[in-house]
């Protein structure tokens, strides 16, 4: 069975420090990864895509970054937060063009 | 370009009313494929219905949505809401002019279900 599993749950930093959010994928193999984002009360936002390792394609930057280090593993970054980063963060898959979206559980991040 | 429209923002029914959340889209392609994704309180979004034919019924868990392709649209509906039906309610819409599954989503739909 695939598993989808994003670290951490949740988290509180400061405006102005770093942040990595990662995203596991175990049963797929080469799935399309994406990062999406949910601001409170907001709609969903998609922020990067990957196809294959070592490659990733931006949508909305936001001073974000993202890195697919491995084949199951979706990495989101910045080296600075803003407050407007606050908001609800969400790794997701998919097989083919035409599938369905599988969606973490997501990392809930406040930025103080 | 490819847009998908959620007219209303949030929806407030009595339980056993009948339910409807409205979407249409915009795309330049002829064949599209459409979603309804549903997202409960402190939940990640879930699929509820997919469909890429035209006229073509598709069922799931009581809501039903048919694609329209003549008027855009993808409505959802259920003949009588239950509370556990509330929560927020996304329409998407595949882009076709790639392979990455990107996904454009409608703002969304709360719908809250009281007694």
């Amino acid at each position: 069975a695939q598993t989808i599993h994003q670290w951490p749950v949740a988290e509180i930093k400061a405006v102005g420090s770093p942040l990595s959010l990662g995203c596991t994928i175990k049963g797929k193999s080469s799935p399309n990864l994406y990062w999406y984002w949910q601001a409170t009360g907001g709609t969903l936002q998609q922020l990067f895509y990957s196809i294959t390792v070592g490659q990733v394609e931006s949508v909305v930057q936001l001073n974000l970054s993202a890195s697919r280090p491995k084949d199951d593993q979706f990495i989101l970054s910045t080296e600075k937060l803003l407050l407007s980063h606050s908001g609800f963060y969400l790794c997701a898959w998919s097989l083919m063009g035409n599938e369905r979206l599988f969606f973490g559980h997501g990392t809930k991040l406040s930025v103080l | 370009g490819d847009s998908v429209t959620q007219t209303e923002g949030l929806v407030t029914l009595t339980e056993g009313l009948p339910v409807m959340l409205n979407c249409t889209y915009q795309t330049i392609y002829s064949n599209p494929f459409l979603f309804w994704y549903v997202q409960h309180l402190n939940e990640s979004p879930r699929l509820l219905l997919k469909s890429f034919t035209d006229n073509k019924r598709t069922e799931h868990q009581g809501f039903h949505a048919t694609l329209h392709k003549s008027s855009s649209s993808f409505h959802l509906q259920k003949s009588s809401a239950q509370l556990s039906d509330s929560a927020l309610y996304y329409c998407a819409r595949l882009a076709h002019n790639t392979n990455t599954g990107k996904l454009t989503f409608g703002d969304g739909t709360v719908l809250t279900v009281k007694p």
